[in-house]
């Protein structure tokens, strides 16, 4: 199936940075999703979009949904070492019914 | 608790032998998914169900079989036929009228 194209890969960051990362499609989405997986974890759903421009905050995360629905990107403010993992982004296309397609993934380490 | 539990964490197969990796959720979703995931890289789907006793191949069916016969519960069996099953395996369900799958804690299967 389509992986979505997902930057960067990996990301070294100090304590208090922001950070940013962007997922990336030749194909339209109706739904992106930002789920965080911790080592030997499920992932665990970060944030939620539904409408193309819809930008939502989840504490210090804020994800929004590309205007033209092939793009979504993901911020972390202000990081701290807890934030530490594999950020996933997941589309779900219209032709697609159920199904996800996930981009590879950005590993995060933050240096305190 | 809600939620959705996968058994083992850790599973291991000896070569020729089939394993089955439990899911269960009470979340009362409809829709339920498997998925593996190899080091460094992103989910790939390998069997989906949107309702009971109805089930779909994904991206890497292959060697892999599923049931659907309780809403609750969509087990894996990986089979002989797969020759390469090291992998960290993810359940997922949601239900028929959201766009967000929720995640299992994994299943580690490794081969002797």
């Amino acid at each position: 199936g389509q992986q979505l194209n997902q930057s960067p890969q990996s990301m070294f960051i100090q304590e208090g940075e922001d950070v940013s990362m962007n997922c990336t499609s030749s194909s339209i989405f109706n739904t992106w999703l930002w789920y965080k997986q911790d080592p030997g974890e499920g992932p665990v759903l970060l944030i939620a979009l539904y409408k193309a421009g819809e930008l939502t905050s989840n504490g210090r995360l804020t994800a929004q949904f590309g205007i033209t629905r092939k793009d979504s990107f993901l911020n972390i403010s202000a990081s701290i070492p807890s934030d530490v993992g594999i950020y996933f982004c997941a589309g779900q296309r219209e032709t697609s019914g159920s199904r996800l397609t996930f981009g590879e993934g950005t590993q995060l380490t933050v240096n305190p | 608790d809600g939620g959705i539990t996968q058994s083992p964490k850790y599973l291991f197969r000896k070569e020729g032998q089939n394993v089955t990796l439990s899911c269960e959720q009470n979340l009362n979703h409809d829709a339920m998914y498997w998925y593996r995931q190899d080091p460094g890289q992103g989910l790939r789907l390998i069997y989906y169900s949107q309702i009971v006793n109805d089930f779909q191949k994904g991206d890497i069916a292959e060697g892999y079989s599923v049931s659907r016969e309780k809403k609750e519960s969509f087990p894996l069996t990986v089979t002989s036929a797969q020759k390469n099953p090291t992998a960290f395996y993810l359940c997922a369900s949601r239900t028929t009228s959201g766009g967000t799958q929720y995640f299992g804690p994994g299943t580690r299967l490794l081969v002797l």
